[in-house]
């Protein structure tokens, strides 16, 4: 069993559509990742977030839109998706983001745009 | 700046077989090594990892050794199972890269009976 929960497990919209995806974790974690990664790739960084702070933005659109409510808790908030990104959205957590702490994954939320 | 080059793939091994997926990498610093696993449908799960140099990691059956004089952290297992075929994934962490994780592109292994 994952300890990091995301919600939902698929989701299809319309391009004009307005989204959230969810992740949770209750390991103490400070460090919480979003990823993206397409069939047979490896996972391309998204965001990072520390101690509830944006840390990374990997140039992501702006249609792509994050938030960190509380330590335990991040958001993916979509809007006007275009089709290249449909993918598995992956998200991630570690006790800290630098060190040689490993990250826990999710098991993602795959995401279609039609 | 950090890179990791795993085999390529897909590799396709009998039941108990001898297994080795090939990672090497480039780095700055002192960076820690690690195994992911990635079943489908699932999301990558943490198979093993070194943090220095000699370390050896071992989960499962599965083990790798930092090897810093050839820059190496090759996979192994001496005898996979059919519940072994899935993608794994090389990957180092660097604190000289704000703590990102730099992936291989991933091996797909298949098992058959």
């Amino acid at each position: 069993d994952t300890e990091v929960t995301q919600t939902p497990k698929h989701l299809v919209m319309g391009m004009t559509n307005k989204k959230s995806l969810k992740c949770e974790q209750h390991m103490g974690h400070r460090a919480m990742y979003w990823y993206k990664q397409k069939a047979k790739k490896p996972p391309e960084l998204m965001f990072v977030y520390s101690y509830e702070k944006l840390s990374i933005n990997e140039s992501v659109p702006s249609r792509f839109s994050p938030e960190c409510p509380n330590s335990s808790l991040l958001n993916l908030h979509l809007h006007a998706l275009q089709p290249e990104d449909s993918a598995l959205y992956l998200c991630a957590s570690s006790q800290g983001q630098t060190g040689n702490q490993p990250q826990h994954f999710g098991d993602g939320t795959r995401l279609s745009i039609l | 700046g950090d890179s990791v080059t795993q085999m390529e793939g897909p590799v396709t091994l009998s039941e108990e077989a001898f297994l080795t997926i090939n990672c090497t990498y480039t780095a700055t610093g002192y960076p820690s090594l690690f195994w992911y696993v990635q079943y489908p449908g699932e999301g990558l799960q943490l198979l093993l990892k070194a943090t220095k140099a000699d370390d050896k990691g071992s989960n499962k059956g599965f083990e790798a050794t930092y090897r810093k004089e050839t820059t190496s952290f090759h996979l192994e297992k001496g005898s996979v199972q059919v519940s072994d075929s899935a993608v794994y994934f090389c990957a180092l962490k660097s604190n000289t890269n704000a703590g990102k994780s730099t992936f291989g592109d991933g091996t797909t292994l298949t098992v058959k009976p």
